[in-house]
């Protein structure tokens, strides 16, 4: 059974630019979760997609925004690029959004580098 | 803003000695508990959980312990292994959402 799948792995944008990111979450999962991982903040929930529906949203800024489509796939993108957005983007998923667990299956990560 | 566990203290272990990794939570409210393993290059992998009315969860070599009367949470693992090295991370999660709240990390390095 493939895992998640994230593409790009790694990629390099200038500030300014806008990014898009995207997950293919594992066979049957629905829910699609986003979190960023930087060295000063550590992990941190971006979003939540179930059903094509934002179900939850971390406190970031409105440059960061999400989309769930019906095959359960998942996209990112990040307007405006600023150097702090500098991280790695992962994505995880789960059966179910009303998941009575604490297990999500992540994905590697899509790192962004901006300069 | 959220956190859980804002030390990102680093164990180092022989091989073959257990391993006490702690964590500490904010919100009393979350009812699931969560440890998580990450490797150099690699995303988060689930270890185990436990349920806000438990106070004990055993695993294959580990054991997850929950006290909430002051928010600890801790991850013990028996008979430490060099494939064991990696970063531990605590979370907790409130409610039906896939929102996790994750500590900053535990750098286990397990010396052979």
């Amino acid at each position: 059974k493939a895992g998640v799948t994230q593409t790009p792995r790694y990629l390099i944008k200038t500030r300014g630019q806008q990014v898009t990111l995207s997950c293919s979450p594992i066979s049957g999962h629905r829910s699609v979760s986003w979190y960023q991982q930087t060295p000063g903040q550590g992990l941190q929930f971006l979003f939540e997609y179930f059903s094509e529906t934002q179900r939850n949203k971390g406190n970031f800024p409105g440059r960061f925004s999400g989309r769930q489509f019906s095959n359960s796939r998942s996209e990112m993108n990040v307007s405006t690029l600023e150097l702090g957005d500098s991280a790695l983007y992962l994505c995880a998923s789960s059966i179910t959004g009303q998941a009575n667990t604490g297990e999500l299956f992540f994905g590697e990560g899509s790192r962004l580098t901006v300069l | 803003g959220e956190s859980v566990g804002l030390h990102l203290p680093t164990l180092s272990v022989q091989e073959g000695d257990n391993s006490i990794i702690n964590c500490a939570y904010s919100n009393s409210a979350s009812d699931y508990f969560i440890w998580y393993k990450q490797e150099s290059g690699k995303g988060p992998q689930f270890i185990i959980d436990i349920r806000s009315n438990m106070d004990k969860r055993q695993g294959q070599r580990v054991t997850v312990l929950l006290n909430k009367t002051v928010k600890h949470l801790s991850l013990q693992i028996a008979a430490t292994q060099p494939g064991d090295s990696a970063v531990y991370f605590c979370a907790e999660k409130e409610g039906a959402t896939n929102k996790l709240i994750f500590g900053t990390g535990t750098l286990l390095a397990v010396q052979p």
